[in-house]
């Protein structure tokens, strides 16, 4: 699977969007972008994915560049229960095992 | 609550004992995945069940290591003569057989090995 770079923490101001930036320059036709976040002492949470085109859902939306090679994921009014460490995945889909594979994340800190 | 179930939440044991934790995973969910955690990493996967068969394993699931799910539901995994470097968070996940559909995970049994 291809490798993502995330930074390591960013903050966010409680009500502003947070912009959560995944860079996966070597992401190939077959995969997908996940993203999913930890909040402290629970397990990993599902958030969203997508192949190529923009998505939305009630938790976020995740923008995907055209050529694929970053994503973007946006929190549009954060709250201080959205302090937590998200991790974008990118994961191969074929019709075999399909783990996930997770790096070190963004921390983000929703100050008030 | 419906999600994934893991047990205990917490585990203390000493060096040399065996321990097992149980997932029970979100009905329907054919599909179940054992991750380890340590402290400042991602999860690290460790095992992968479809239905009743183990069908991947990591390097890091050594023969100490051992997971089951005789049934195709709940699945166990035990560690035999536990040593410090084993002191983790197990996370068991579960997803629905269909292409692409998340993982979705339980909240873990911390492992603290003195």
């Amino acid at each position: 699977d291809a490798k993502t770079t995330q930074p390591p923490s960013m903050d966010c101001a409680e009500g502003r969007a947070a912009n959560l930036p995944c860079n996966h320059s070597t992401i190939s036709g077959n995969e997908y972008v996940y993203w999913y976040r930890q909040i402290h002492s629970q397990g990993p949470q599902y958030i969203i994915h997508g192949l190529k085109n923009n998505e939305t859902n009630e938790m976020a939306s995740l923008i995907i560049t055209e050529d694929r090679k970053s994503s973007t994921l946006i929190l549009p009014h954060a709250t201080l229960r959205d302090t937590a460490v998200y991790y974008c995945i990118v994961r191969r889909l074929n019709t075999g095992f399909q783990k996930l594979v997770f790096g070190t994340g963004t921390r983000l800190l929703v100050s008030p | 609550d419906t999600g994934v179930s893991q047990d205990p939440r917490h585990k203390i044991t000493k060096r040399g004992q065996n321990v097992t934790f149980r997932c029970d995973p979100i009905s329907e969910h054919n599909r179940l995945y054992w991750y380890r955690q340590t402290l400042g990493q991602g999860p690290e996967f460790l095992t992968y069940f479809q239905n009743e068969a183990q069908l991947e394993k990591s390097r890091l699931l050594s023969d100490r290591f051992s997971a089951e799910r005789p049934k195709g539901s709940f699945s166990t995994l035990e560690i035999q003569r536990t040593e410090q470097g084993d002191s983790a968070m197990y996370l068991c996940a579960s997803s629905f057989p269909g292409t692409g559909s998340p993982l979705h995970f339980g909240n873990g049994t911390r492992l603290t090995v003195t």
